[in-house]
Formats: C-alpha cells, structure tokens, sequence
C-alpha cells in the first residue's frame, strides 16, 4: 500500500447527480495527480497539484469538473452534473517529495470505481 | 506535449519464455520513464522504472532498456510465470510533474 486512501472505493449513482471522489494521501509528498482509466481511452491525467496548488487542469474535461486540495493530506473531485460517459476508475496517485519539484515516482492509489446510470 | 505509443496492445507468450514491450515517445526533453503492472481490478503499480542518464537497469527478472537517440525504451522480462500475467503501462515524463502513459499492453502467459 503506497499510502494513499480513496473513498468510496465503489459509487453508483444516477445522471445529473452530484458526485464527490476523495483522496487522502500520507504527508512527505508534494504532488497529487487525479487519473480516469476508461477502455477506451487509458489512463488520462485530469489535474494535478503541487504544493496543494493545480498546476495543470487542462486534461480536465468539462467544467462539470472541478478538483481542489484544501491541505496536504486532502483532495476532492466533484463532478456536477454527471452524466454516463463519466463512468470510469478515478485514480488518484502522489509523487515528488517534500522540498523538490522534479519528477518522482508516482504512487497510485486503490481507485474509486464510478458508474453513472 | 508528449505523446507515448505502446506496442503490442496484447502478448500471448508461454511460461518460461520472455516477453518484450516497447514504446516510443516524442519530446526529447523527457527524462523519466517508468512502468507500471496493473492486475484486474487492482490499481497500477511501479515495476520498474530508468531516468535519461542510464541505458538499462535490471531487477530480477525484470529489465528496462532506453535509447535516447531513437527515443524508444522496452520492458523485458525473462523466464515469464502465469503471476506475470497482467495489463503493462509504460510512461514518460518531460514536465518534471505530470506522466504521459501507453495505452498499456495485455500480456498473457499460459503454462
């Protein structure tokens, strides 16, 4: 386990619901990263975070999108309105190291499986 | 940005032989490349991983291999076991943050 908790692990709702995926990575890492992994289009990077700030949203898809990271240890993904084709594995994964802002490992963690109905 | 093509998108190979997975990228400024096995229903885990200033780097059975100038890198892994059989990631990195996957390759390894 590369100490990193996301809730729910499963999620079933229904379109047009509001849908809030949660990560909680464990402290000495300065970067988070959300991913969507759909058969038909991989692993996609969605945003990321440095230092709790968003460096990069533009693989967000839509503006129904929206991430934040309040502090070090916290993240949420909130998607509003969903829709089906949102249906996929949320990954969040964690890199760097305290102090750097190269590139490091990436860490994943265990994903939260959504379908939209 | 970077673009990383993987091949193939799926193996077949019998226990105990070897199997080999390549990608290409296209930015010349990444320097980071790592890979990833991701079981079914499970998440992606580093296996194995090479920065730009090493040609090859082996663990155990498990071998990376880079060619900077023709901007390609391969997984090897030798004397395969059923437990191997799993979806392969490989991936690279010229931001210094954000990783750039293949599309991933099915590997398949029947006793």
């Amino acid at each position: 386990d590369a100490g990193v908790i996301q809730s729910p692990r499963h999620e079933v709702t229904e379109m047009g619901q509001e849908v809030t995926l949660r990560c909680k990575p464990i402290s000495g890492h300065n970067s988070l990263f959300w991913y969507r992994q759909t058969m038909m289009r991989g692993l996609e990077l969605l945003i990321y975070f440095n230092n709790n700030v968003p460096i990069d949203d533009s693989g967000m898809p839509e503006d129904r999108f929206s991430a934040k990271m309040p502090n070090a240890s916290f993240s949420t993904l909130k998607i509003q309105p969903s829709e089906p084709r949102d249906s996929a594995v949320y990954f969040c994964a964690i890199g760097g190291t305290s102090g750097t802002l190269s590139t490091d490992t990436q860490y994943f963690g265990p994903g939260t499986r959504l379908t939209v109905l | 940005g970077e673009n990383v093509e993987q091949h193939p998108s799926t193996l077949s190979v019998q226990e105990g032989d070897s199997a080999v997975i390549k990608c290409t990228y296209s930015d010349s400024a990444s320097n980071y490349f790592p890979w990833y096995k991701q079981e079914l229903g499970k998440r992606p885990q580093l296996i194995i991983d090479i920065r730009s200033n090493v040609g090859e780097k082996k663990d155990q059975r498990i071998a990376v291999t880079l060619n900077k100038t023709a901007k390609h890198f391969s997984l090897h892994i030798t004397e395969t076991q059923p437990e191997d059989s799993a979806v392969y990631f490989c991936a690279a990195s010229d931001s210094g943050y954000a990783l750039n996957f293949g599309k991933g390759t099915s590997l398949l390894v029947t006793p």
